[in-house]
């Protein structure tokens, strides 16, 4: 069974200070892993998807890497409107669905 | 920018009726996607849809539920009967393809309250 499991469950941050979102996951061979933000009683918004161990990818001031056994969300500089659950997910070779963890609450003060 | 729209946003219903939640797919893709979110918890995989049949679905999924496309553009999901534990916030979501990989876009909602 696929599992997800972010750390920290919330993190508050002030404004411009970096830190990282951190996710652990174990899957029957990775298809890919995704990256998404969700706003309160909103859809989650695509951020990412990673397929292999190494790879990186930038959006602003996001950035997601990835490793065999977990991923990063490196957050450089935030800003207040960056506050909002981040969450992230994987799809296994086997199968066509999703599955999340319970999400990083980010809380960035100004 | 194309996005996934659902309709209706909010819904309030008595338990044991039937509720048809809608979903307008991004206009190119191929794959749909049904997941839901109870309140405070993580969002969890029901049924995804292709070449107008289900291929994969999740235990959730039982046969309370269903899922159609009678057109073109619109994807649906049916609870026959449904129940105070289907409240929840259910999301649409659709791919373009890549072998089923690739960026997955979710619409922003609908929320099920039963009553």
């Amino acid at each position: 069974e696929d599992q997800v499991t972010q750390s920290p469950e919330a993190l508050r941050l002030q404004e411009g200070e970096s830190s990282s979102l951190n996710c652990s996951y174990t899957v029957s061979g990775l298809r890919g892993l995704f990256w998404y933000r969700q706003d309160p009683g909103k859809g989650p918004e695509f951020l990412f998807t990673l397929y292999s161990a190494g790879e990186e990818k930038e959006k602003e001031r996001l950035k997601a890497t990835l490793t065999k056994k977990e991923s990063f969300l490196h957050i450089t500089a935030p800003k207040p409107e960056d506050s909002a659950t981040y969450l992230c997910a994987v799809q296994s070779a086997s199968g066509s669905r999703l599955t999340f963890g319970e999400g990083t609450q980010l809380t960035v003060n100004p | 920018e194309p996005e996934v729209t659902q309709t209706p946003s909010h819904q309030v219903t008595q338990m044991g009726q039937e509720v048809i939640l809608r979903c307008v797919p991004i206009s190119n893709h191929l794959y749909f996607y049904w997941y839901r979110q109870i309140l405070g918890q993580k969002v969890e995989f029901l049924v995804s849809f292709y070449n107008n049949e289900i291929s994969e679905k999740s235990e959730i999924f039982d046969d309370q539920f269903s899922v159609e496309r009678p057109d073109g553009s619109n994807f649906t999901l049916k609870i026959r009967s449904t129940k105070l534990e289907d409240s929840a916030m259910y999301f649409c979501a659709s791919r373009w393809g890549q072998g089923e990989t690739g960026e997955l876009f979710f619409g922003e909602g609908s929320r099920l309250t039963v009553l």
